[in-house]
């Protein structure tokens, strides 16, 4: 069974702060990671899908780096404004087409 | 508009009665997905379409049977449900069935079984 993890399960951040969370994966046989952002009442919604060891990533204020070697995945929020309040989840491919979601982190942005 | 439509939104249904779920892609996609949230559980991969074959499994009970007549729709009928099936219903696809694919999701059906 492949496990994906995320940390931490939730934070509140004020408006302003800059925040970071993780995403642990297996280090084997990897091929691809996802990160969606998922707010209440919507759809999850496609962040990034990272491929190389090393890759980063840049959407406005969020990006995310990763590291294929070690098994891990950091998305950075930079000046978390209450828009931003959502769930964040990372997803994990191999090459054996196994496909596997983390629980995902709740983030709420205090105004 | 999300381009992943999932019909009905809320069903409610009793364990004896047999019901489906529709999802329609207006993305030219190839690949189609329906996932299960439980509560405080993650999203939990059910079935995987390619090209209107179904190429993945993930041992759903057969309570639950997918049908994808072609590559816009994905149907999850539902029979002789348990208490423990109500959860959140996702649909999703993606350009094709590969793991660096990003997939588009529909709002989903939340599902109650009496």
């Amino acid at each position: 069974i492949l496990n994906v993890e995320q940390s931490p399960q939730s934070l509140h951040v004020q408006e302003g702060d800059s925040t970071n969370f993780t995403c642990s994966f297996p280090s084997s046989n990897f091929y691809a990671l996802h990160w969606y952002r998922w707010e209440t009442a919507k759809s999850p919604e496609a962040l990034f899908v990272m491929t190389l060891n090393g890759d980063e990533k840049k959407k406005g204020r969020i990006s995310a780096t990763l590291n294929t070697k070690e098994g891990y995945s950091y998305l950075y929020i930079k000046g978390s404004q209450p828009e931003d309040s959502a769930t964040y989840l990372c997803a994990f491919s191999d090459y054996g087409q196994n496909f596997v979601f983390g629980p995902g982190t709740r983030l709420s942005v205090l105004p | 508009e999300t381009g992943v439509t999932q019909t009905p939104r809320h069903l409610v249904m009793g364990m004896t009665n047999k019901k489906s779920l529709k999802c329609e892609q207006h993305l030219g996609h190839n690949a189609m997905y329906w996932y299960k949230q439980s509560a405080k559980k993650p999203l939990e991969l059910m079935f995987v379409y390619s090209l209107e074959e179904r190429v993945e499994n993930n041992s759903v009970p057969s309570r639950f049977s997918p049908e994808c007549p072609n590559s816009s729709h994905l149907f999850l009928h539902l029979h002789t449900l348990q208490p423990e099936d109500s959860a959140l219903y996702l649909c999703a696809s993606s350009q094709e069935r590969q793991g660096d694919q990003p997939q588009h999701f529909g709002d989903g059906t939340r599902l109650s079984i009496l």
